[in-house]
């Protein structure tokens, strides 16, 4: 089966700055590839995903990259602010089976003021 | 749209009692899938089931859990004989079914406390 590796788990940055998560994935047939944010007693919420078929994604402060042949993926923060320190998770989805997204273990990103 | 709903938030119970966890998926959704989140780790895939069916319970313990999505009414995670090993939240999702099975919204999740 499939098994995502997150660094690093806890992440520190200025206000202000970028912040850079990466993760890899084991299982070459996988396609898609979340990330989803989680506050403080709160369930995961989609913030942005790539499929295997483009090599980037940005939404507004929020980009995916992806290298396929390396097997990572990793979601860049740009300007960052206080309402982003959160824990983020990456995910992968293979397609082929009937099981259900694999998770990274989390980074805690903590936005310093 | 309300998402995905689950209830309850919060609950307590003894050693050996049984706890039930409900989910109701999101308007149109006809997937669900349970996940568990212990303190500070990530997400551990459970279960995964349409209307009456269980696709896949790869992630499932072999014993004292089960999950059900009945035809009428929301997914039940049921724990029986609970231990406190099992003191965690857990998160139900749900997709809108084939073509877009991999996107998942996650309900608030339901933290279970065992004493």
């Amino acid at each position: 089966g499939e098994n995502v590796e997150q660094h690093p788990s806890t992440l520190s940055v200025q206000e202000g700055d970028s912040a850079v998560i990466k993760c890899t994935y084991s299982d070459s047939a996988s396609n898609y590839f979340p990330w989803y944010k989680q506050e403080l007693g709160k369930g995961p919420q989609l913030i942005i995903d790539i499929r295997s078929n483009v090599g980037e994604k940005k939404d507004q402060r929020i980009a995916v990259t992806l290298n396929k042949t390396a097997k990572h993926f990793s979601l860049h923060i740009t300007e960052t602010q206080p309402e982003d320190s959160a824990v983020y998770f990456c995910a992968g989805f293979s397609g082929g089976g009937a099981d259900g997204l694999t998770f990274g273990k989390g980074t805690h990103l903590i936005i310093q003021p | 749209n309300a998402g995905v709903m689950q209830n309850p938030r919060h609950l307590v119970r003894r050693r050996g009692q049984e706890a039930r966890l409900r989910c109701s998926p999101m308007k149109g959704h006809s997937h669900v899938y349970w996940y568990r989140q212990l303190p500070e780790e990530g997400l551990k895939f459970m279960v995964y089931l349409q209307k009456e069916n269980i696709i896949d319970e790869s992630g499932m313990p072999k014993e004292r859990f089960s999950a059900e999505f009945p035809k009428e009414g929301p997914s039940i995670l049921r724990i029986q004989q609970v231990v406190r090993g099992d003191s965690a939240a857990y998160f139900c999702a749900s997709s809108p079914g084939v073509a877009g099975a991999n996107v998942l919204t996650f309900g608030a999740g339901s933290r279970l406390t065992v004493l």
